[in-house]
């Protein structure tokens, strides 16, 4: 009974590359969220993605990143062009629907911008 | 502001003892609550959760907590506390939806033997 997977577990960058994170939602989910966990801090709210579709990106940084979720595979963060305060977890989460549905965390991605 | 607050940032206690970990939160109508728990260098297991009804709902692995409303708070409580207790803890609330949450910043558990 396979959870939300997000791969990779780990993720070294240097200043300037590209980082994308993968995730792929439990089985028979359709909503995918991704959140950020800085050091010593709480989860916050980046994206909430549907299949094909952004329903709410309030939380996302308004350069350098994306996220989609296509209709076939996995749902992509992408982080262009990183900086070392991009260094952090990476979350994502997945639930069957959209209220009332508590939310299932992958294990996360740590992102190590060097 | 919209805010969730976990007063203590860590709490010890001996194996087998009773547990409280607190949480209270800013926001005007009764809100989406959630304890969650993460081990280190893993993802976040869900407790339990209060969407509405009882104010006293139970969880996963003996957890309950209860919704005070006039205290705006949603305490976690255990009776009896296992070594394997030992993670963090964190409570996280939607205020307007229940997947936008906003999460406390987190109680490190340690449990002597």
């Amino acid at each position: 009974n396979a959870g939300v997977m997000q791969n990779p577990r780990h993720l070294v960058r240097r200043r300037g590359q590209e980082a994308r994170l993968r995730c792929s939602p439990m089985k028979g989910h359709s909503h995918v969220y991704w959140y950020r966990q800085l050091p010593e801090e709480g989860l916050k709210f980046m994206v909430y993605l549907q299949k094909e579709n952004i329903i709410d990106e309030s939380g996302m940084p308004k350069e350098r990143f994306s996220a989609e979720f296509p209709k076939e595979g996995p749902s992509i963060l992408r982080i262009q062009q990183v900086v070392r305060g991009d260094s952090a977890a990476y979350f994502c989460a997945s639930s069957p629907a959209r209220d009332n549905s508590p939310l299932h965390f992958g294990n996360g991605t740590r992102l190590t911008v060097t | 502001a919209q805010s969730v607050t976990q007063p203590d940032i860590h709490i010890t206690v001996s194996e087998g003892a009773s547990l409280e970990l607190r949480c209270n939160y800013s926001y005007g109508a009764t809100p989406y609550l959630f304890w969650y728990v993460q081990s280190p260098g893993q993802g976040l297991q869900l407790l339990l959760k209060y969407f509405s009804g009882d104010t006293l709902v139970q969880g996963i692995k003996g957890f309950e907590a209860e919704f005070k409303r006039s205290q705006s708070s949603f305490n976690l409580r255990k009776p009896s506390v296992h070594w394997s207790d030992a993670a963090e803890y964190f409570c996280a609330v939607g205020m307007d939806s229940s997947y936008k949450l906003i999460f406390g910043s987190g109680t490190r558990l340690l449990v002597r033997p």
